[in-house]
């Protein structure tokens, strides 16, 4: 596609629900990132993908947060049994170039998840 | 891990007066400086990067200096305009780790 695109753009969910936020990637960019960013902070790290392959998933809050990339395209964030500080806008990124040499990122508009 | 560093974390302007907004990172093995700019609501978009073979780029009124001894760089904008205003993010990359980001810097542009 022309962009990343994320969905669902909002969410809401009840303490304890699990959920599930779904990115698709721009078409052939073989990196992908996903991000957290709380009100008025800066993007802060999850999890990364080259291609299927789950790279670094150290910034993962807590074994309740779980990404995969099956194919090498779609990836899916899940949260299980969701807590009031995983409130905050998901970002997901994708990028053309593998590792080492980096390259800007292109943004999707981002989930925003409110745990209520 | 990579710790980076951004000030000022707000910034008022007159519009036409320059904007100057500077970040600091730990890990000298870092070799990619872009820099993202984020409108309220809406997805961070890269404005500018720099790689570390070079000092300076320039992009109309936005540039980008890089001090690799010092490990800072700065973002440049001139000619400031209204729609300048928007929270600024610099980040930071050392080639085969992802993107750590600063805390951003809020910039408002006075008409």
């Amino acid at each position: 596609g022309a962009g990343v695109s994320q969905s669902p753009r909002y969410k809401v969910a009840k303490r304890g629900q699990d959920v599930a936020l779904r990115c698709d990637p721009i078409s052939g960019h073989v990196s992908l990132f996903w991000y957290q960013q709380a009100l008025g902070q800066g993007p802060e790290f999850l999890t990364y993908f080259q291609n299927e392959a789950q790279l670094d998933k150290s910034g993962l809050p807590s074994d309740r947060f779980f990404a995969e990339r099956p194919e090498g395209s779609v990836s899916t964030l899940k949260i299980q049994r969701t807590q009031q500080e995983d409130s905050a806008v998901y970002l997901c990124a994708s990028s053309l170039a593998g590792s080492p040499r980096p390259a800007g990122y292109t943004f999707g508009s981002g989930t925003r998840l409110t745990v209520v | 891990g990579e710790n980076v560093e951004q000030h000022p974390s707000t910034l008022s302007v007159q519009e036409g007066d320059s904007a100057v907004i500077k970040c600091t990172y730990s890990d000298s093995a870092s070799n990619y400086f872009p820099w993202y700019k984020q409108e309220l609501g809406k997805r961070p978009q890269l404005i500018i990067d720099i790689r570390s073979n070079v000092g300076e780029k320039k992009d109309q009124r936005i540039a980008v200096t890089l001090n690799k001894t010092a490990k800072h760089f700065s973002l440049h904008i001139t000619e400031t305009q209204p729609e300048d205003s928007a929270v600024y993010f610099c980040a930071v990359s050392g080639g085969n780790t992802p993107l750590v980001f600063g805390k951003g810097t809020r910039l408002s542009v006075i008409a």
